[in-house]
């Protein structure tokens, strides 16, 4: 089946760090991939999504690049600040027929930085 | 304001018993979806309705029910609950169909702790 993979859980980063979340996917379709973040009590929320080869996800310093080659969308960030402290989770969607859609999540990274 | 209600937002229940989880989203959406997630799973995805019809199942135990009374609702029916039930249920929505299906909006969530 479909599968998301983040490698890290745990980020621990300074103020004005670059930040990398690695993510890979696995998926007999042609994915749409996402990236949410999660803050604490709160569900988790859409960053961006990309939906085909080399396309660029991006909002709020935040990106991504859909690499079909690699199987990955890999979450990046030139300067972190302490307010991006959250989980951070890669998914993807593909669509079946008569079944609509569904999302499957990666693990999650939380990502901590300090000021 | 939040367009996605979940209520309640904390949930305590004794073995065996039985309770519904109440969903309403107010952003016009077509499909209406549950998540759940524990400490043991990440995001895991467990039903998906378009236009208040199943579309999929992903819920392996026939104790878990969703109801759909009305096109904005859908609420979960959890019976017989077990410890192994807690875990925080979030609903989610989205508009669109196909590939060009919007990325689901999540609600708040709500915690279930089952004694």
């Amino acid at each position: 089946g479909d599968s998301v993979t983040q490698t890290e859980g745990q980020v621990a980063l300074s103020e004005e760090d670059f930040l990398t979340i690695h993510c890979n996917y696995s998926a007999s379709g042609y994915p749409t991939l996402f990236w949410y973040v999660q803050y604490p009590g709160e569900g988790p929320q859409l960053l961006f999504r990309a939906s085909r080869d080399k396309e660029k996800g991006s909002s709020r310093g935040f990106e991504a690049t859909y690499d079909k080659g690699t199987t990955s969308f890999h979450l990046r960030k030139a300067s972190v600040q302490e307010s991006d402290s959250a989980v951070y989770y890669c998914a993807l969607r593909t669509m079946q027929q008569g079944t609509g859609s569904k999302l499957s999540f990666g693990k999650g990274a939380k990502l901590t930085v300090s000021p | 304001d939040p367009k996605i209600i979940q209520k309640p937002k904390y949930l305590v229940a004794v073995t065996g018993s039985e309770k519904i989880l109440i969903c309403e989203q107010y952003l016009g959406h077509n499909a209406m979806y549950w998540y759940r997630q524990s400490a043991k799973k990440p995001l895991e995805f467990m039903f998906s309705y378009s236009y208040q019809k199943l579309m999929d199942n992903q819920t392996a135990s026939s104790r878990f029910q969703p109801q759909s009374s009305k096109k904005n609702h859908l609420d979960l029916q959890i019976t017989a609950l077990k410890p192994d039930d807690s875990a925080t249920y979030f609903c989610a929505s989205s508009q669109g169909q196909g590939r060009n299906n919007q990325a689901p909006l999540f609600g708040e969530g709500t915690r279930l702790s089952v004694l």
